[in-house]
């Protein structure tokens, strides 16, 4: 199985500043990723698939970039609905793991 | 819009078989993948497998001599059978779907969930 792994766990930012999420693949699964935020609760919504598509409806202000093992998720000016966690998963071969999840929260 | 319900039991007695059902409304269940995914509480997301229309499956293989996902075009439904059920077991349970055209596992799609708890 491919192991995703992400940095930092956690986070804590202030309204208005630029985040920046990493997740990496134990292998090269090209531009398979995806990216999904999660609030308590609920159940999870999908920012980013293969790696830089934007999904429709989900703000500008996310993006998405990377291939091979390192990707990014990036929040360029993070609003008050933003505070979540976020998870990567590959669509590269099953099984489609997760990453561990990086809890962003309010500073 | 397409929309996804997750129905079945809320607890689980531990050895027996948890069943669940996602019931697919406003589009039609042929010509897609169809996901089920597990959160235990406070952790993370764990992939199960999914099902294609045509009954093709594909498994997690940490659960694959357990698990069973089978679909009925027939209801517009596909289901989840995970066998010899232990309070590791106990988790969210969500039905996912891709419904973006040439891509495969990026759910844009979910269902609510619904909580599973095992125990006697």
């Amino acid at each position: 199985d491919i192991q995703m792994t992400q940095s930092p766990s956690s986070l804590s930012a202030f309204v208005g500043d630029r985040v920046t999420i990493t997740c990496r693949a134990s292998q090269s699964i090209n531009s398979n990723l995806n990216w999904y935020q999660q609030k308590a609760g609920k159940a999870p919504k999908l920012l980013i698939y293969a790696a830089s598509y934007l999904q429709s409806g989900v703000p500008s202000r996310f993006s998405g970039g990377g291939s091979g093992t390192d990707f990014t998720l990036s929040i360029s000016s993070l609003q008050p609905e933003d505070f979540a966690t976020y998870y990567c998963q590959h669509s590269y071969i099953t099984p489609f793991t997760f990453g561990p999840g990086t809890k962003v929260d309010i500073k | 819009q397409v929309q996804l319900q997750e129905s079945g039991p809320a607890v689980v007695k531990p050895s027996e078989t948890l069943s669940l059902t996602c019931t697919v409304s406003g589009g039609s269940i042929s010509g897609y993948y169809w996901t089920w995914i597990r959160q235990p509480p406070g952790k993370g997301l764990e992939w199960i497998g999914y099902v294609y229309s045509s009954g093709d499956t594909y498994y997690n293989p940490s659960l694959k001599t357990r698990v069973t996902i089978s679909v009925d075009t027939s209801k517009n439904q596909f289901s989840l059978k995970l066998s010899s059920v232990t309070v590791a077991d106990t988790a969210v349970y969500y039905c996912a779907t891709t419904l973006i055209r040439g891509v495969l596992g990026a759910s844009d799609i979910w269902g609510q969930g619904t909580m599973v708890t095992v125990s006697s």
